[in-house]
């Protein structure tokens, strides 16, 4: 089947914005998700965006949703040090059937001071 | 949204050996989902278990490897049976949250030797 992709890495400088790019498969995805994975830990929910919205803003989170292209990102503003994680996007694909989470390949954000 | 206590944070395992993994809700949820996460990867759906029948199994995941229980509706354990090196991985249990998105453990990291 076809795979969630991600960029593998991004490096950014502190104080500058992190944009971190998600293609997902399938267009009846009605939810999509970003999450974190900090070092040794599980993942953490960031946000979420349902699929009749276009943007979602959460503090320095937002996330842009393109349906036509299957495009989702996350913007980080004011890229702080504590961002320096792996981030997955994930869908709950409606042909998957059930409640099924698919997570992209995961992009890992260094952070430089 | 639900706390989950998943234990253990990590374990060495000899070969041929099994390895079994608890997940403790905070609160009752119908389904509950187990993960692998290999080295370097993203996340793979092993199974969801819901409470009082079988675990239902993705493909390339089979009871006899990976069999769950779901005694009630705050408790799940995975076994990984006949431990090889190949089996190294997080392992993470999940359920679904209040805010739409989905709830992880802390995750178990498996290092076979």
């Amino acid at each position: 089947g076809e795979d969630v992709e991600q960029s593998l890495f991004l490096s950014v400088r502190e104080g500058d914005s992190s944009v971190i790019n998600c293609t997902y498969t399938d267009s009846s995805s009605t939810y999509l998700y970003w999450y974190k994975q900090e070092p040794g830990a599980g993942l953490q929910l960031l946000t979420y965006i349902f699929s009749n919205m276009d943007m979602k803003q959460d503090q320095r989170l937002t996330v842009l949703l393109n349906k036509k292209d299957k495009h989702l990102s996350l913007r980080i503003a004011d890229t702080q040090t504590g961002d320096s994680a792996i981030y997955f996007c994930a869908e709950i694909p409606f042909t998957g059937g059930g409640n099924k989470l698919t997570f992209g390949t995961g992009t890992q954000l260094k952070v430089e001071l | 949204s639900a706390v989950i206590s998943q234990k253990p944070s990590r374990d060495i395992c000899q070969r041929g050996t099994s390895l079994t993994i608890q997940c403790q809700v905070d609160s009752q949820v119908t389904m509950m989902f187990w993960y692998r996460q290999q080295p370097g990867q993203s996340l793979t759906l092993i199974a969801t278990a819901n409470q009082g029948s079988e675990a239902t199994y993705e493909s390339g995941f089979v009871i006899d490897k990976f069999p769950i229980s779901r005694p009630n509706l705050t408790f799940s354990t995975l076994t990984v049976s006949n431990l090889s090196p190949e089996d190294s991985s997080i392992y993470l249990c999940s359920v679904e949250a209040d805010n739409y998105g989905y709830t992880f453990g802390s995750g178990t990291r498996l290092t076979v030797v």
